[in-house]
């Protein structure tokens, strides 16, 4: 199984700020995605991160708010902008990995907007 | 929306098997049922997944319906490190990318 590290594992911010998350895989993966869990709430998929090209936003999600590279097979980044108390949350990166398809999952960013 | 229904809770004694059920009436026919879990404050787990047979894993069995409309997950000897919550979530094969999450079922071990 793909063995996923997520930058920084927590973080706690002024409101206006922004924050980079970076998501590291040990293995070459072709679908990357990004979820946000609110607290207390499941998860929802901001987006997928798609190598070389735009990432592919879900509806609610825009990039200017938070921006996404991919810029090899292994590595992510996903940035929060012009952060709000709102936007407390854990924040995931997962990649899809094997023959089933299975979603393996990073250990989250927790992050708190003062 | 997430397309599967579970119970908010529920609680099983250490030792003892866990049966998590899950209703997904509007399942199409090339969709399968995943299950992950979330243990407090970690990324979602893999446990298994099913289309129509019954399965098992090292970590649990997945017991389909005959008409696939609800499932459940049954974890043979629950252990206090069990305690998370799990999400039953239905998906085509190859559509990884919109698995949607649903509130899920917390799960809780008691000794």
């Amino acid at each position: 199984s793909a063995v996923i590290s997520q930058k920084p594992s927590r973080d706690i911010c002024q409101r206006g700020t922004s924050l980079t998350i970076q998501c590291q895989v040990d293995s070459q993966v072709t679908m990357m995605f990004w979820y946000r869990q609110q607290p207390g709430q499941s998860l929802t998929l901001i987006a997928t991160a798609n190598q070389g090209s735009e990432a592919t936003y879900e509806s609610g999600f825009v990039i200017d708010k938070f921006p996404i590279s991919r810029p090899n097979l292994t590595f992510s980044t996903l940035t929060v902008s012009n952060m709000s108390p709102e936007d407390s949350s854990i924040y995931l990166c997962s990649v899809v990995q094997g023959p089933f398809e299975k979603l393996f999952f990073g250990s989250g960013t927790q992050l708190s907007v003062l | 929306d997430a397309k599967t229904t579970q119970p908010t809770s529920m609680d099983c004694a250490e030792g003892r098997a866990a049966n998590l059920p899950c209703n997904h009436s509007t399942i199409s026919g090339n969709e399968y049922v995943y299950w992950y879990r979330q243990i407090h404050s970690q990324g979602p787990q893999y446990i298994i997944h099913g289309l129509k047979n019954n399965e098992t894993n090292e970590m649990a069995s997945l017991i389909i319906t005959e008409d696939r409309k609800s499932s459940t997950l049954i974890l043979p000897h629950a252990t206090l490190r069990d305690t998370a919550v799990y999400y039953c979530i239905v998906n085509i094969q190859g559509g990884s990318e919109k698995l949607v999450f649903g509130k899920g079922t917390k799960l809780t071990v008691n000794p």
